[in-house]
């Protein structure tokens, strides 16, 4: 069973900065499986990226993905407040689980 | 617009059963497979079970195999999440999804005596 396991728990930084957020698999994951999320406070998870760099439709173009096998990073380009959030890696591909990475926080300070 | 809508959640006891409902709606729905996500009170996203829009192909995470059953009536754009032999640790707000997106607003469920 494939395990993801994101990094940081937590990223604070300030408008206008540049955010990294790593996805690590194991066993690797094939890049048309790998998933982002955005998911803020009383909100449902929405999509951000899919298959791993393509952006899903109506997201800014500050958001980006990268990565391929093990290793996988969601780059927010210049952070802006309401990109404070809860950001989730996930493994959507045949076969099951569509397991879901534990999340990494992003705060705007 | 595509739109997913959650209703069923409820608060039970240990041993209980629950059957959640999701309305789809904006889209031709027995063309899509759908899934649901559970989500525990300050904790992370965890997928629950998955469905293939002609119902041929199911699955369901270890942890409820066996009491949940994941079904869908195409007629009537609706998916469902029957949920027995409920626990305290069943205690999550679940979304249905359409694969990866769009996803429903959740529904709570409370396991509690």
């Amino acid at each position: 069973e494939i395990v993801l396991t994101q990094s940081p728990g937590t990223l604070s930084l300030s408008p206008g900065e540049r955010a990294t957020l790593s996805c690590r698999a194991s066993p690797s994951v094939d890049s048309r499986y790998l998933m982002w999320y955005q998911q803020k406070p009383g909100q449902a998870p929405r999509l951000l990226i899919y298959g791993a760099s393509s952006r899903a439709t109506g997201i800014p173009d500050r958001f980006s993905g990268s990565g391929s096998g093990t290793d996988f990073t969601l780059t927010i380009g210049r952070l802006e407040p309401e990109d404070s959030a809860v950001y989730y890696c996930q493994r959507y591909g045949s076969p099951p689980p569509f397991t879901f990475g534990p999340g990494t926080k992003v705060d705007i300070k | 617009e595509e739109q997913l809508v959650e209703s069923g959640g409820a608060l039970v006891q240990p041993g209980g059963s629950l059957r959640l409902s999701c309305v789809a709606s904006g889209f031709t729905f027995s063309s899509y497979e759908m899934i649901w996500v559970r989500q525990a009170p300050g904790k992370g996203l965890e997928w629950v079970s998955y469905i293939s829009g002609n119902e041929k192909s199911i699955h369901y995470a270890d942890s409820v195999k066996g009491r949940f059953a994941i079904s869908r009536d195409n007629a009537k754009n609706s998916l469902y999440l029957l949920m027995t032999s409920l626990r305290v640790e069943d205690s999550a707000v679940y979304y249905c999804a359409r694969g990866v997106s769009p996803w429903g607003q959740g529904t709570l469920v409370t396991v509690s005596s």
